[in-house]
Formats: structure tokens, C-alpha cells, sequence
């Protein structure tokens, strides 16, 4: 039972495309989050979410935009692609029962 | 800012060993701590959630522990198999903040 769905696990984009990760989670949690994981670098939070049309900026928010229109979707835009955003891309959702994560996208920019 | 340590960084042992996983927080304010396991490329699993009144919280051959004002939380995998193998994270969880994750400990469980 898939509960945080990442729409893509491998994406290759060019530089300077607009790229769109799209997050959509069942679980009615009103918490949304995009984070990047790089070798050696862990987790870092790129923007968040707590309510619809609701954001916040995390630690890494340069580069990158997102948009909450309904609860369930939390999209992760990089407005102009660049080889040193190539990484892997994970969403989660949380409530009071801890974070839920999806299954990551795997984005390569060249 | 909470700061999250793990140790050890890697763990190599043989199938059918207990073993035990660390996890130190320097801020003690938190409400509940989660752990996960991550295959390579692959998202986070949850594997426990310990809520900052609790002690201990059990699923399988998994325990973890909470010593929330110590700041420090084990998980206890009993009688490891291959199928263990994958990198296990803590992520404690304060008041007015985001999760901050663990470096993680890597963990090969050898046939």
C-alpha cells in the first residue's frame, strides 16, 4: 500500500530545462517536505510545507520553488536545471505518527 | 540547532549476531524519535517511532530504546540477517523544528 508516490524514480533533464518533481501522498497529512540526498552530505531539507499554498524555505532553498494547490501534492520546481542539482529528490509527509518518505527520484542533469 | 550523531559510521558482521546501533541528540527537547533504513537509491522505511513518554518500542527483532535526557537512542536488531543490510538513520524530532537527520550507520549483515 503506497502512501507517499513519487512520480518518477530516474529522470535525465538538460541544463536549463524546467524540471518538476511531483509528490502525492493518501494519507490526509497536512505536512509536506522535499529534501536532497547527496553522498557524504545526508539530508538536507529544501522547502516544506503545513498547509495548502502554504511553504517555507529550508535549509537549501536556492535554486529551487515549490507549489502546494492541494493537500495531497507538494511539487518541487528547479526553474533552470544545473548539473550541480543532480542528486536524489525524496518527499515525505508527516503527522503525529512520525514522517513517511516516497521512494526518491534519482535526477540527473547534464 | 539539534545535531544528530550516529555510531558507528559502518558495521560489518557475520548473519545471526545481535547488534546494537547508536544515536546521540544534543538538544533533549524533543517529543518523539523515529528511525529508518535505507536501501541504496532507494526512499526511507520507518522502522520505529518512540514517543519522548516512552522507554522502549518493539516491532520483530527490532527494539529501540529512548534516554531522552541523556540524549541518546539505540536500536537493537537481534539475530541480524542479509536482508538487514541497508543504511539505518534516527531523526528526533523537537518542538518548532523540522526533523534533523542522522548521518546514518551502514550496516552489512554477511551470509
Amino acid at each position: 500500500d503506497v502512501k507517499v508516490t513519487q512520480s518518477s524514480r530516474y529522470l535525465v533533464k538538460r541544463t536549463g530545462e524546467k524540471v518538476f518533481l511531483e509528490c502525492v501522498q493518501d494519507m490526509d497529512h497536512e505536512n509536506m517536505f522535499w529534501y536532497r540526498q547527496d553522498p557524504g552530505l545526508g539530508l538536507r531539507l529544501i522547502y516544506f510545507s503545513y498547509d495548502v499554498k502554504m511553504k517555507e524555505k529550508g535549509d537549501i532553498p536556492e535554486g529551487y520553488s515549490v507549489s502546494r494547490e492541494k493537500k495531497e501534492r507538494f511539487s518541487l520546481i528547479l526553474e533552470s536545471a544545473s548539473t550541480n542539482q543532480t542528486s536524489m529528490y525524496l518527499c515525505a509527509s508527516s503527522s503525529n505518527d512520525g514522517y513517511t518518505f516516497g521512494s526518491g527520484t534519482r535526477l540527473t542533469v547534464v | 540547532k539539534q545535531e544528530v550523531t550516529q555510531i558507528p559510521a559502518a558495521l560489518s558482521v557475520p548473519e545471526g549476531e545481535n547488534l546494537v546501533l547508536n544515536c546521540s541528540f544534543t538538544d533533549s527537547a524533543i517529543y518523539n524519535l523515529q528511525w529508518f533504513r535505507q536501501d541504496p537509491g532507494k526512499g526511507l522505511t520507518s522502522l520505529l517511532l518512540i514517543q519522548s513518554s516512552q522507554r522502549e518500542q518493539t516491532s520483530g527483532r527490532l527494539n529501540a530504546s529512548l534516554d531522552k535526557s541523556s540524549g541518546r537512542s539505540t536500536l537493537y536488531i537481534a539475530a541480524s540477517q542479509p536482508g538487514d543490510s541497508a543504511t539505518y538513520l534516527c531523526a528526533p524530532n523537537n518542538y518548532g523544528q523540522n526533523f534533523v537527520f542522522g548521518p546514518g550507520t551502514r550496516l552489512s549483515v554477511l551470509p
